[in-house]
């Protein structure tokens, strides 16, 4: 089946740890993108990638690093400098990261960050 | 990109249309409509989407008003599995940032 992944489910974080989110997909998109969901509230742009060895901050970068080495893969690391890592993580792609209505974005089933 | 309204809460019989509202007053000439929902502890899923023509999928119908102020989407037949929470997004579609702005949206209750 074609889709997003995101692995693990569940993750926990223990102080000055970093934590690596993965996100894989296998619909050939060329764009992807991490948001951050806190309780209640929408969704906030972390990062986000238009094309491999290609990606931009989003509105909330700081203390979130990524990579993306392969189409498929956009895996995202909390490091020890984001002092509020616990929310609610999703990943998503898009066919192309340039313009375009039809340029739709699917999301994973997403990754639930909490601190211990 | 423009900011949407939506009312935080609604309620729905199940077997009901659910009519969901949206206000984007200061939407532009190229800004689309988007719809998103999500259910409790998922990743939001694709609904649908338009510019200014009523559009209708197997998921639902959008009717966007004539002067594209507003929006309503809806879900002809909700059921049990529709209660979720719904997002109107309106977005530029020459948008090189790819940004998604999702609000708080409207939580939908479809009740048995």
């Amino acid at each position: 089946d074609g889709g997003i992944t995101q692995s693990p489910k569940y993750l926990f974080r223990k102080e000055g740890q970093n934590v690596t989110l993965s996100c894989e997909q296998n619909l050939n998109h060329d764009a992807m993108y991490w948001y951050r969901q806190d309780p209640g509230q929408g969704l906030r742009l972390i990062y986000y990638s238009q094309i491999v060895n290609d990606f931009q901050k989003g509105d909330i970068a700081e203390g979130y690093s990524v990579s993306r080495e392969k189409k498929e893969s956009f895996p995202l690391t909390v490091t020890s400098a984001q002092k509020n890592p616990t929310a609610f993580y999703l990943c998503a792609s898009s066919i192309h990261g340039l313009a375009g209505a039809k340029n739709i974005q699917y999301f994973g089933a997403g990754t639930r960050l909490s601190v211990l | 990109d423009a900011k949407t309204t939506q009312p935080p809460s609604m309620d729905c019989a199940e077997g009901r249309a659910a009519n969901l509202p949206c206000n984007h007053s200061t939407i532009s000439g190229n800004e689309y409509v988007y719809w998103y929902r999500q259910i409790h502890s998922q990743g939001p899923q694709y609904i649908i989407h338009g510019l200014k023509n009523n559009e209708t999928n197997e998921m639902a119908s959008l009717i966007i008003t004539e002067d594209r102020k507003s929006s309503t989407l809806i879900l002809p037949h909700a059921t049990l599995r529709d209660t979720a929470v719904y997002y109107c997004i309106v977005r530029v579609a020459e948008n090189y940032g790819q940004n998604f702005v999702f609000g708080p949206g409207t939580r939908l209750s479809v009740l048995p």
